[in-house]
């Protein structure tokens, strides 16, 4: 049961243009929303998050947006560099149920900017 | 530097065999996470322990056990061990247990059962 989906196993841009990764999910009970991003041979590190309280949250060059209604959300990233290559893992958590305290994550989407 | 320290990074062993992996929080940090990352796959929880209790349980196996000891470090253990164990584990942590609360993970611990 993937209850956060990650449709797109990968992406290609060019420097300077707008990246924008998708995931969807499934569980009404996610309420917080969070972007991992994760360089071979490391462990994921934190790039963003949202609360469902909230349509757009905005760091930078990185920014994402929240559709409740249809269980979705994206990153932006512009302009897109080429440090920006890695994978992108979206995760979600819940204030309760079975899911209270722990990150469910997507499949990732793999982004690669070139110069 | 995520402060999270996993052993050993890299650990090759036969099957049906058991090991332990070990995961030293960061500092401060309450919860203790288990993930498991196979071939093409994302990053399937296992289990979570928050101040030396288990507080979730995901998709872990009956031959996979964990714990987290009094100075908050936690082991995986991983016994009876099958070709398709191999996978990348990554230990992560957090200050508390409330939603969303942001996650830190280790570099991970790369094992490659033969």
């Amino acid at each position: 049961d993937q209850q956060v989906k990650q449709n797109s196993p990968s992406l290609s841009v060019q420097e300077g243009r707008i990246s924008i990764l998708n995931c969807d999910y499934t569980n009404s009970m996610f309420d917080y929303f969070l972007w991992y991003k994760k360089y071979p041979a490391e462990g994921p590190t934190f790039l963003i998050s949202i609360s469902s309280i909230k349509d757009k949250n905005e760091d930078g060059r990185f920014t994402v947006f929240l559709n409740k209604s249809a269980k979705h959300l994206s990153l932006h990233i512009v302009p897109s560099q080429p440090g920006d290559s890695a994978v992108y893992f979206c995760a979600a958590s819940a204030a309760g149920g079975t899911s209270y305290g722990k990150l469910t994550f997507g499949q990732g989407t793999i982004l690669t900017v070139h110069p | 530097d995520s402060g999270v320290t996993q052993t050993p990074k890299h650990l090759i062993t036969a099957t049906g065999q058991r090991v332990t992996l070990r995961c030293s929080p960061r500092s401060g940090d309450l919860s203790v996470y288990w993930y498991q990352q196979s071939l093409d796959q994302g990053l399937q929880f296992l289990i979570q322990y928050y101040n030396g209790e288990e507080r979730a349980k995901g998709n872990i196996l009956e031959r996979f056990s964990a714990q987290q000891f009094p100075d908050l470090h936690s082991e995986l253990n991983l016994s009876s061990l099958e070709l398709g164990d191999s996978a990348l584990y990554f230990c992560a942590s957090s200050v508390g247990l409330s939603p969303g609360t942001e996650a830190f993970f280790g570099q991970g611990t790369r094992l490659t059962v033969v």
